[in-house]
C-alpha cells in the first residue's frame, strides 16, 4: 500500500466515547501532521511531529490527544468530544529532509458526534 | 501572521474551456512557497502546482499553470482544456520558508470548482 491511508474513514460518536484515529505513511517521511477541516473553513492545522516529537500544538483542546510512536504512524486519540468537533480529520506527512517541503495527504476521516 | 484569501467560493467551467482561480495572501515574510492543492469530492486531496517566491519564473504543470505576482502578493490558477476530471475543491496555501516555523502551510478557504460537459 502506498501514500498516506487513515482508518477509519467513518466514525460516529457519542460524547462520553473514547476513540482513536489512526494513520499511517508509506512514504518514508519523517514529519506528520493532523488537521481539522469544518464546512466553510479554513483547513486548521492540530499538531505536528517531527521525527516523533510533537513540535506545534496550535491551542488544541486536551480532549484531542496525538500519539507517534514512530515516524510512519500518527494516531489522534478522542474523548468526551462536542458536536462541534464533526468534521473531516485529514493526517498529512513531509519528507522533511531540510528546509520547506510538500505534505502528502491521507484521504482522511469523517467525524461526527453525537 | 499570514493569512490566505481565496475570494471565489464557487466557480464553473464547460469542458475543455479554461479557467483562473484567484488567491491572494498577506505577509511580511520574503522567504516563502505557494501551492496549490486539489481535493476532489469524497477523495484525497492531492498537490497541483507549487511556486518558491524567489523564482520570478511561474511555475507550470502540463495543463495547469499559475501567475505569480509578488508585489501584488496574488498567486492565481489557470486550468487549461479544463477535463471533467478537475471537478474539485481547489485550496490556495502559504508556507513560511525560513525560521524554524515548522514550515505550517496556511490555507484559504476554498474555490469549488466545476467543470460541465
Amino acid at each position: 500500500e502506498t501514500g498516506v491511508t487513515q482508518t477509519p474513514r467513518h466514525l460516529v460518536m457519542g460524547m462520553t466515547n473514547k476513540k482513536s484515529l489512526k494513520c499511517e505513511q508509506h512514504l518514508g517521511h519523517n514529519a506528520m501532521y493532523w488537521y481539522k477541516q469544518s464546512a466553510k473553513k479554513p483547513l486548521e492545522l492540530m499538531f505536528v511531529y517531527n521525527f516523533k516529537e510533537q513540535t506545534e500544538n496550535n491551542s488544541v483542546p486536551s480532549r484531542f490527544s496525538p500519539e507517534c510512536p514512530n515516524s510512519s504512524h500518527l494516531f489522534l486519540h478522542l474523548h468526551t468530544l462536542q458536536p462541534e468537533d464533526s468534521a473531516l480529520y485529514l493526517c498529512a506527512s513531509s519528507p522533511r529532509t531540510s528546509g520547506p517541503d510538500t505534505q502528502y495527504f491521507g484521504p482522511g476521516t469523517r467525524l461526527t458526534v453525537l | 501572521a499570514q493569512t490566505v484569501t481565496q475570494s471565489q467560493p464557487e466557480m464553473s467551467v464547460q469542458e475543455a474551456e479554461t479557467v483562473t482561480l484567484s488567491c491572494t495572501y498577506d505577509t511580511s515574510e520574503s522567504n516563502y512557497y505557494l501551492f496549490w492543492y486539489k481535493q476532489p469530492p469524497s477523495r484525497q486531496m492531492i498537490l497541483v502546482i507549487r511556486q518558491e517566491a524567489y523564482k520570478q519564473q511561474n511555475a507550470t504543470e502540463n495543463r495547469f499553470s499559475v501567475n505569480f505576482q509578488k508585489a501584488a502578493k496574488s498567486f492565481s490558477l489557470k486550468i487549461s482544456d479544463s477535463q471533467l476530471g478537475d471537478t474539485a475543491m481547489y485550496f490556495c496555501a502559504f508556507m513560511k520558508g525560513s525560521g524554524g516555523s515548522n514550515y505550517k502551510l496556511t490555507f484559504g478557504k476554498g474555490t469549488l470548482l466545476t467543470v460541465n460537459p
